[in-house]
Order: C-alpha cells, then sequence, then structure tokens
C-alpha cells in the first residue's frame, strides 16, 4: 500500500468556524509533512513531524494546529481561519526526514468564507 | 540562487518530441534534489531523488542530470506522449535544515498529439 489518504476531498467553512484535515498512511513511513498550495504556486511547507513530533513549523500562524497521534495519522485542526486561507491543502508522508522521497496524498480544497 | 527556479515555465511540444527542463537550486549546502510529476486532479508523484554530483537516473522516457556545484538539475523525456502532460516540480533539501524540502514553481509540460 503506497496510498497516501487524505479527508475530506473538499471544504467549506466559515470564519468561526473549527474542522479539521485528516491524513493517513500505512507504509511505516516516520516523516509526514503538510504543505499550502494557492493557485499557480509551488507547495509551501508548513509543518513537518519526525518520529511523531513536531520538527519543523515554518512559522505558520496558531489558527492552523497540526496533531500527530500516531505514526500513521497526522491531523490539521483548523480554528477562526481567514479567506486568505483558502488553499489546496497537501499532505506527504516518506521513509525518513531525511532525502527520501515524499508520498503526497490527493489534497484537501479547503474555502473559507 | 537563493530559490528554487524552474524554466520554463511552461511548454508545448508535439507527440513524439524530446523535451527538457531545467531547475537552478541554491549550491551551497546541498543536501538532495527531488523531481515530482504533478498530473492534473491527481497528487503529485515521486520521480527521482538524486544526491551526488554527476548522478544520472533514469525510468522508463524520463531521465535527470545533477549538478550540484553549480546548482542546476535537467529533466529529460524522450518520445513525449500525450500522458507526460503534467507540471514538473523540482524540490531542493539543504543540509542543516534537511527535512524542509523547498519546491519550485514548476514546468507545465502539454503533449500535443
Amino acid at each position: 500500500d503506497t496510498e497516501v489518504t487524505q479527508t475530506p476531498k473538499h471544504l467549506v467553512m466559515g470564519m468561526t468556524n473549527k474542522k479539521s484535515l485528516k491524513c493517513e498512511q500505512h507504509m511505516g513511513h516516520r516523516a509526514m509533512y503538510w504543505y499550502k498550495q494557492k493557485a499557480k504556486k509551488p507547495p509551501e511547507l508548513m509543518f513537518v513531524y519526525s518520529y511523531e513530533k513536531l520538527s519543523i513549523n515554518e512559522s505558520v500562524p496558531s489558527r492552523f494546529s497540526p496533531e500527530c497521534p500516531n505514526s500513521s495519522l497526522l491531523n490539521l485542526h483548523l480554528h477562526a481561519l481567514q479567506p486568505e486561507d483558502s488553499a489546496l491543502y497537501l499532505c506527504a508522508s516518506s521513509q525518513d526526514p531525511i532525502y527520501y522521497e515524499q508520498y503526497f496524498g490527493p489534497g484537501t480544497r479547503l474555502t473559507v468564507t | 540562487i537563493l530559490n528554487v527556479e524552474q524554466s520554463p515555465q511552461s511548454l508545448h511540444v508535439q507527440e513524439g518530441d524530446s523535451t527538457n527542463f531545467t531547475c537552478s537550486f541554491p549550491s551551497s549546502n546541498f543536501y538532495a534534489l527531488h523531481w515530482y510529476r504533478w498530473e492534473t486532479a491527481k497528487s503529485p508523484e515521486a520521480l527521482f531523488v538524486m544526491t551526488l554530483n554527476g548522478d544520472e537516473k533514469k525510468k522508463g522516457r524520463i531521465s535527470a542530470t545533477l549538478n550540484t556545484k553549480e546548482g542546476y538539475s535537467y529533466l529529460y523525456i524522450k518520445g513525449s506522449q500525450p500522458e507526460d502532460s503534467a507540471t514538473y516540480l523540482c524540490a531542493s533539501q539543504r543540509s542543516g535544515g534537511y527535512q524542509k524540502v523547498t519546491f519550485g514553481t514548476g514546468t507545465k509540460l502539454q503533449v500535443i498529439p
């Protein structure tokens, strides 16, 4: 199984809502990533979890809160988002954080109204 | 060079033509260079991870070369097919912050049947 799954595929939320994005992999990978991708821009790294510990936070606003309950799961909790947070959110995993290729999920298309 | 840059931004080729595009990346503190293919409505898919200067990798009709001293990589597609139509992303990993992968803006390839 070389698949990274993400749910939901699409999410529309208001600025006062709280929602969560989920990501799952069963490849035994020990590094997991959240990226944000706006139209016509490259994926932009948000967070890296390495061996279930947060190792990189790219100065992401606190309205985004990551969580790694176990080595297979990665969540992104969303609260009080702004319309400019509307984007495609991609999850990825890799065998190890050092130089292995990343396997990406299909993404969650988030719209904040 | 401080960022990861790719050229051209987009490219149209006829079926059967061979093509290539460029990724430029910071040569200082180089650790690894990744290539990904991203088809519309699908997840980005890893093509290659390259670490050594002079490295060449091949996967079917697609190959890549790496020059870490001058900070560039070429991706070649031989005999392009319509199914090669996708955005090709490169990403640089630097030592020190080696968990962080910085993506270029991509080259969008359209193969015309």
